[in-house]
This record gives structure tokens, C-alpha cells and sequence, in this order.
């Protein structure tokens, strides 16, 4: 079974607009890790922002928040005021005890002018 | 260092050789993990070692991968009589407690 998913294939977004990026996870443990990663053509993998299950807030980082809705299982990404350098692969990924980090099968934003 | 580093950062080899690659995670980083991804792909997990527990290889594709972390630090993994499937990007990444931070990886071309 899936433990990420990721719904969206490929999403588009006009530059300054926000983009939600859609990622549900199947865990039964009650302590676990959310991350986002961004993977631009270059092929480095960039952390973006963590959520913990225990965390009582969204968490926040510039531009990106992570809509945590823990009854749902999802932590969607939102992206603010789109820029041209946020065209790339995005992939959630979810660590669970003893440490197990497994990732999503990814979203390519491209934001356009 | 103050990354994670990974070598070769290119490897190009003939079906049915062997390879082996290199990670070195950030200092005092207990665990390590490492990760596939095929063209356009996911990251496809392949091991992970967490201190001195034994390391989780669930994702090994099959016997011919295997991996090593000697001393808690430095990591191998290596696949035996390549084949043209195992061609991909290889990527390390290390964690102490929260963040993962991954390494360059390393583009294994098999002809």
C-alpha cells in the first residue's frame, strides 16, 4: 500500500499567484515526520519544510506553509506568490519510527509569466 | 565537510561489472539512508542505517545490492554484475534528528 501519495502529477500556476501542492499519507503511528522537498533540473534535493505529528501549528518557512490536517492524513504544500525559480519536481516524504523515510512519486510545478 | 558528499558524481560502466559507490554523511549524523531514482522518477528507497542497529534493507531491488556503513560514518553501496536497469541517479542522505539532508548523488550509467 501507499504510504505517500501524491495525486497531482504535474500542476501549473501563473507567477505571484499561490499553488497548493496535494500529499496524503497512510501511517498508524502516532509519531511521525513530514517533509517537502523541492528537485530542480539540476537534480539536488532541496528541504523545504518539516512538519511533526505532535506539532500543534502549520508550520512555516517564507513563502512555503504546510497545511497540516492531521484527521485527513494530508500536508499539502502551499507555495505564495509564485516565482519562475519554483518550476521544479516537489516530493513529500514521511519518516516514521525507527526512522524509515519514504517519499511520495512527486508533483513538476511549472509557474509561468 | 558541511554536506553531504557523494563519489563518483559519475560512474559509467559495461553490464556485469561491479560498482561501488561512496557516501559520506555530515559529521555525527547517525542515520543514513540511500535512494534510487530513475529518469522522470520517484525516490525508490533502498537502505537505511541508524546507529548501530542493524540497517533496514527492505528496498534492496534484489542480491545483487548490498551496502556497508563502516564506523557509523562512511557508506558503499554496491551492485554486483551491473545490469542496464540499475542505471539511475544513486542519492545518500543523512539525518540526526530532524532534518535529512541529501548528497549530489551519483549517475550510474550502465552500456
Amino acid at each position: 500500500a501507499q504510504k505517500i501519495t501524491q495525486t497531482q502529477p504535474g500542476m501549473f500556476v501563473q507567477e505571484k499567484e499561490a499553488v497548493t501542492l496535494d500529499c496524503t499519507y497512510d501511517t498508524s503511528d502516532p509519531s511521525y515526520g513530514l517533509f517537502w522537498y523541492k528537485q530542480p533540473s539540476s537534480g539536488e534535493m532541496i528541504f523545504l519544510i518539516y512538519q511533526g505529528s505532535y506539532d500543534q501549528q502549520n508550520a512555516t518557512e517564507g513563502r512555503y506553509s504546510l497545511n497540516f490536517q492531521k484527521a485527513r492524513k494530508s500536508a499539502n504544500l502551499v507555495i505564495s506568490a509564485s516565482q519562475l525559480g519554483d518550476s521544479a519536481m516537489y516530493f513529500c516524504a514521511m519518516r516514521e519510527p525507527p526512522d524509515k523515510l519514504i517519499f511520495g512519486t512527486g508533483t513538476r510545478l511549472q509557474v509561468f509569466p | 565537510g558541511a554536506g553531504v558528499s557523494q563519489s563518483p558524481s559519475n560512474k559509467v560502466t559495461e553490464k556485469g561489472k561491479d560498482v561501488e559507490l561512496r557516501c559520506d554523511p555530515i559529521s555525527g549524523h547517525t542515520a543514513l539512508y540511500w535512494y534510487r531514482q530513475s529518469l522522470g522518477q520517484g525516490l525508490e528507497f533502498l537502505i537505511y542505517f541508524q546507529g548501530n542497529s542493524a540497517p533496514d534493507k527492505s528496498g534492496l531491488p534484489s542480491d545483487r545490492f548490498s551496502a556497508e556503513r563502516t564506523g557509523g560514518s562512511v557508506s558503499t553501496l554496491t551492485i554486483q554484475r551491473t545490469q542496464q536497469e540499475d542505471s539511475a541517479v544513486y542519492l545518500c542522505a543523512s539525518s540526526l534528528i530532524m532534518g535529512v539532508v541529501f548528497g549530489p548523488g551519483t549517475r550510474l550509467t550502465v552500456l
